[in-house]
């Protein structure tokens, strides 16, 4: 079975400066999608960027990127000149073309003004 | 593009009850998925459509739990002889399986169950 770990509960960044989320995962697949959802205090949850295992290259999104390191099945988010905006929980997931999403538990990011 | 819908937003209901809720998928979508989020969780899949046909069910939707999208395009996730442990945001999510557009889910407001 998949399985998405996150292991930071809690980040924090001041305001301008930059952030990094981690996240790792486990599977046999090769094929595959990885997904970074932002979902808000008490708002629906939002679609941030997504990389397609077979792409070498990593996915950038304005002011967000990933580091797919696909060996170390690894995923990271890169979150540049934070926003008061970026404060929300911040969710890894795992998924294959159309199919269900695992995500892990969710890093929570607070942005300091 | 009206976006995923979810109704009703908030019950509170008492245990042993039951419950259903409503999800309509962005108008386009043959894909719809239900997730369950308990608090400080990730949501956990449950159950999805392709159209009509229910393609796959979590272990955690339990002999409880039924979920329908009988024409297609909305669908239903009902709770029978609900429990506390119950409690929980419903999460519903839609996707276009075989089109052009990039595989994405596109989620819902949610409903929150809160069954005393």
């Amino acid at each position: 079975a998949q399985t998405v770990t996150q292991s930071q509960p809690e980040m924090s960044v001041q305001e301008a400066e930059t952030v990094t989320l981690s996240c790792t995962y486990d599977t046999s697949e090769s094929d595959y999608y990885l997904f970074w959802y932002k979902q808000p205090p008490s708002r629906q949850m939002i679609l941030v960027i997504r990389q397609e295992a077979y792409k070498q290259q990593n996915a950038t999104e304005n002011r967000f990127s990933v580091n797919f390191q696909k060996a170390a099945k690894s995923f990271s988010l890169k979150i540049s000149d934070s926003q008061l905006g970026d404060a929300a929980m911040y969710f890894c997931a795992y998924g294959r073309l159309w199919e269900k999403l695992t995500f892990g538990t969710g890093t929570r990011l607070t942005i300091i003004p | 593009d009206t976006g995923v819908s979810q109704n009703p937003r908030h019950k509170i209901t008492k245990r042993g009850q039951n419950v259903t809720f409503r999800c309509d998928p962005i108008s386009e979508h043959n894909r719809l998925y239900w997730y369950r989020q308990t608090l400080g969780q990730g949501p956990e899949f449950l159950t999805y459509f392709q159209n009509e046909a229910q393609l796959e069910k979590s272990r955690l939707l339990s002999d409880r739990f039924s979920a329908e999208r009988p024409k297609g395009s909305f669908s239903t996730l009902e709770i029978q002889r609900t429990e506390q442990g119950d409690s929980a945001m419903y999460l519903c999510a839609s996707s276009l399986a075989g089109g052009t557009e990039k595989e994405t889910q596109y989620f819902g407001p949610g409903t929150r169950l809160l069954v005393l």
